[in-house]
């Protein structure tokens, strides 16, 4: 299976901040990724898929990017409403799409 | 819309059997596949992989082999994930959702609490 590596797994930042994070694969993926928000109690919302297509609705302040193994997740200017955990998946094979583990972004 | 609507919480002793079900609306139930994710308390997302709503040919990822079966009942487009032999770490919140990757579509979760 295909191990999908997010850094950091905890993250502070204020409102306003740009805040990056990083996904690795441990083999190339193309761009079979996507990014998901996951607030306490809440399902999970995609927000990303193919690494970069938003999805319709989400603020354009969210951007994805990144190919092969790396990838990062951006929001560009922090809003109250976008502290939560993030997952990246990779879904390059359909008998193994495995997520990453989570970067829980907090206020500071 | 389209909507996923999974079964209530189920309060399980170790050794019994349980079985979730994912009742889908609001689209043609065998256009997409329906994919499992584990999440355990405090926990991140684990996937457990999908059913061809088609055929109903199931795919498990690893570590979801043996003791975990999903099936389906297409005449009420209704989705089904069975564990048997539960133990305490299948305490978890049980997620279905539309597709066999990503997903915009997912059910509300369903818990299931393994205690003695």
């Amino acid at each position: 299976d295909i191990q999908m590596t997010q850094s950091p797994s905890t993250l502070s930042a204020f409102v306003g901040d740009r805040v990056t994070i990083t996904c690795r694969a441990s083999q190339s993926i193309s761009s079979w990724l996507a990014w998901y928000q996951q607030k306490p109690g809440k399902v999970p919302k995609l927000l990303i898929n193919k690494a970069s297509s938003l999805e319709s609705g989400v603020p354009s302040r969210f951007s994805g990017s990144g190919s092969g193994t790396e990838f990062t997740l951006t929001i560009s200017s922090l809003q109250p409403d976008d502290f939560a955990t993030y997952y990246c998946q990779q879904y390059n094979s359909y008998s193994g799409v495995t997520f990453g583990g989570g970067t829980k972004v907090e206020i500071k | 819309q389209v909507q996923l609507v999974q079964s209530g919480s189920e309060l399980k002793k170790p050794g019994a059997s349980v079985k979730v079900s994912c009742r889908a609306s609001g689209y043609t139930f065998t256009n997409y596949a329906i994919e499992w994710v584990r999440q355990a308390p405090g926990q991140g997302l684990e996937w457990m992989g999908w059913i061809n709503t088609n055929t109903g040919n199931p795919t498990y990822a690893q570590g979801f082999t043996g003791r975990f079966v999903f099936s389906l009942d297409t005449s009420v487009s209704t989705a089904y994930l069975q564990v048997s032999s539960l133990k305490a770490e299948d305490t978890a919140l049980y997620y279905c959702a539309r597709g066999e990757t990503y997903s915009g579509y997912w059910g509300q979760g369903t818990l299931v609490t393994v205690s003695s």
